[in-house]
């Protein structure tokens, strides 16, 4: 069965606190892995698409890559602004139409 | 840019009431979404319009239909509501269905009671 499992389920880290959340997958084929950002009580906010092993994205703060089994997001230096879940998701090649595959999520807090 | 925009954002429902969540996207995409969170489940997907004129089934449609009205249109209808509806809804657009990332609308909170 296609799953997609993200940890920890919680990070507290201190500003200044670099650290890496995993999102490991078991998928009969990737087409994509998206990476997201959830603020309470809004919707999730596009962040990475990665495509292939060993492809890597960054974005201020953040930084994806993947492997053939999992993907890692990497918060360097990380600032309170930083504080949110953070998503995976899957599209497998085999998924009918955009099936989004998503993990349970990282809830990451920053205190200063 | 408004993006994706739904409607309501909070809603109360009895139980055997119906009810259409609205969505727009002004974006131009081809494809919509329709997912609920759930804690502890994380996001699933309702059903989804490939393409205006179409729609399809996705992890978790029973006890809902869709309309994909035009384009920039997706609704969500609950033709009779039950406790295990209460959720939070998410109406999400993309380019285009395979491997283009979908931006996602603010929610519909959504209590059965």
């Amino acid at each position: 069965e296609d799953q997609v499992t993200q940890s920890p389920e919680a990070l507290r880290l201190q500003e200044g606190e670099s650290s890496s959340l995993n999102c490991s997958y078991t998928v009969s084929g990737l087409r994509g892995l998206f990476w997201y950002r959830q603020d309470p009580g809004k919707g999730p906010e596009f962040l990475f698409t990665l495509y292939s092993a060993g492809e890597e994205k960054e974005k201020e703060r953040l930084k994806a890559t993947l492997t053939k089994k999992e993907s890692f997001l990497h918060i360097t230096a990380p600032k309170p602004e930083d504080s949110a879940t953070y998503l995976c998701a899957v599209i497998m090649i085999k998924a009918a139409g955009n099936k989004l595959t998503f993990g349970g999520g990282t809830r990451v807090l920053v205190k200063p | 840019n408004a993006g994706v925009t739904q409607t309501p954002k909070f809603q109360v429902l009895k139980t055997g009431q119906s009810m259409t969540l609205q969505c727009a996207q002004d974006m131009n995409h081809n494809s919509m979404y329709w997912y609920r969170q759930d804690p502890g489940m994380g996001l699933r997907l309702i059903y989804y319009s490939a393409s205006e004129g179409t729609t399809d089934k996705g992890e978790v449609p029973n006890g809902y239909n869709v309309s994909r009205l035009n384009k920039r249109e997706f609704s969500l209808r609950l033709e009779s509501a039950a406790p295990s509806q209460t959720s939070v809804y998410f109406c999400a657009s993309s380019e285009r269905t395979g491997s283009t990332e979908a931006f996602f609308g603010q929610g519909t909170r959504l209590t059965v009671v």
